[in-house]
């Protein structure tokens, strides 16, 4: 199947400062790549919807200004949590569809991220 | 209500049991259907597509009810390396997840 990798597996951050995550598809262009934050024992949250080129589309509830997403091309989707707090911590994870929305996604090994 | 709506956990089954999860949805335009397993602090790989025909791979068989709006899974012959989260998954598009139903399979 096709892969997407995510980096930092994980981060360790003190209050207010910023993490940077990156998510990449290694052998397949994605146009449109996907943001998810899982609490433990939660299901995944869709948070924004990230597309190649052009703003991303965030979900009701998630702060643009505090999630911040950059599609720079078509292999690569940055999200930076912006002055993060404790509250933030969680498990991010990144998705990318190879054909299209309509297709099986393909997960990133997602970051776990402590802010302490 | 929610787009999609899973079978509450959690299933504790012994070893060969047979399980079976459902999963309705709410959008009968909805298009394609997953079965994704989710380990502990590990991210969701896909087990199977779901096909209107209902597919089967192995000891997992999927099936679509269009009509009723569900998707279901069903697990034969339980092993101890099926203990897992499950989650379907329901494009509309854009995808919705089913809260996850937690399988513990004891020996």
């Amino acid at each position: 199947g096709a892969v997407v990798s995510q980096h930092p597996s994980w981060v360790i951050c003190k209050s207010g400062t910023s993490v940077k995550i990156e998510c990449r598809s290694l052998d397949f262009q994605a146009t449109t790549m996907f943001w998810y934050r899982q609490f433990p024992k939660q299901s995944l949250m869709l948070m924004a919807t990230s597309n190649e080129g052009s703003k991303a589309t965030y979900e009701q509830g998630v702060e643009k200004d505090k999630f911040l997403i950059n599609h720079a091309s078509l292999t690569l989707s940055t999200l930076t949590v912006t002055s993060a707090h404790p509250e933030d911590s969680s498990f991010y994870i990144c998705s990318a569809s190879p054909s299209g929305s309509q297709s099986e996604q393909f997960f990133g090994p997602g970051t776990r991220l402590t802010v302490l | 209500r929610k787009e999609v709506e899973q079978d509450p956990g959690p299933f504790n089954v012994p070893e060969g049991a047979t399980v079976a999860f459902n999963c309705t949805y709410s959008n009968s335009a909805s298009q394609s259907f997953f079965w994704y397993r989710q380990d502990c602090r590990k991210e969701p790989k896909l087990l199977m597509s779901v096909y209107s025909s209902g597919n089967e791979d192995g000891r997992f068989t999927a099936q679509l009810n269009r009509a009723s709006q569900y998707i279901s899974l069903l697990i034969r012959d339980s092993k101890l390396s099926d203990s897992a989260t499950y989650l379907c998954v329901v494009n509309s598009p854009g995808s919705s997840f089913g809260a996850g139903t937690r399988l513990t399979v004891k020996p």
